[in-house]
């Protein structure tokens, strides 16, 4: 079985700030790593995804996240956050072998202060 | 670009009716998916379809039914409508083959059933 754990429920930071947001799995097989962005009042759209190959994936809007097997980790980052980062960010994992047994973590909610 | 659409964005029911949300997307996926989305909880799978006609049951598919008549449209049926199912409910949409693709999302559908 697997697990998501977004360490965070919400993280506060000023706008033009670095961010990371905490994310860590659980799993005996191998899996694909995701992060999704849900704005106020929309569905979830991706963000980036690590399938293999480097460990530090680009994603969309200036998102980063680096994948460490060792730790079980999927961090997201961003180096300077604006107004319009302001969103629930949701990490999931999936199996190699399915393509249904996507696990999300609980969203951890990101508030931009001016 | 992909697009998954959600009939209903805001719906109030009464306790007892039965409820259909329907979800239609238009990029030939053959995954579609039912979640329900919940403060804390993150997204839990109601129910999975991989093709017309073919379902799974997800982690929360009690008082929940589906149906997918055709490939491009996928059916929440609640058949009775209890004050706990209140809730947001997204569809989402995939390609089958298990090689880490994207799951492209609705814009949900806001359910409050008094």
């Amino acid at each position: 079985a697997q697990s998501v754990t977004q360490l965070d429920s919400q993280v506060p930071v000023f706008e033009e700030a670095p961010v990371e947001l905490r994310c860590n799995y659980s799993s005996s097989v191998s899996v694909y790593l995701f992060w999704y962005v849900q704005y106020p009042n929309q569905g979830l759209q991706l963000l980036l995804k690590y399938l293999s190959g480097s460990t530090l994936v680009k994603g969309i809007n200036g998102f980063e996240a680096e994948f460490n097997k060792s730790q079980t980790s999927f961090h997201l980052r961003k180096p300077s956050v604006h107004i319009s980062d302001t969103a629930e960010y949701f990490c999931a994992v999936r199996p190699y072998s399915s393509a249904s047994k996507i696990i999300f973590g609980s969203g951890t909610r990101l508030s931009i202060r001016p | 670009d992909v697009k998954v659409t959600q009939s209903s964005r805001y719906l109030v029911k009464r306790t007892g009716e039965k409820v259909f949300l329907e979800c239609v997307q238009d990029m030939d996926h053959e995954n579609m998916f039912w979640y329900r989305q919940d403060p804390g909880l993150g997204l839990r799978l109601i129910y999975f379809s991989y093709d017309v006609k073919m379902k799974e049951k997800g982690d929360i598919p009690e008082g929940y039914s589906v149906s997918r008549e055709k490939k491009e449209r996928f059916s929440l049926i609640l058949e009775s409508a209890s004050t706990n199912q209140t809730s947001m409910y997204l569809c989402a949409s995939s390609l089958r083959d298990t090689s880490g693709n994207t799951i492209y999302f609705g814009e949900g559908s806001w359910l409050t059933v008094v």
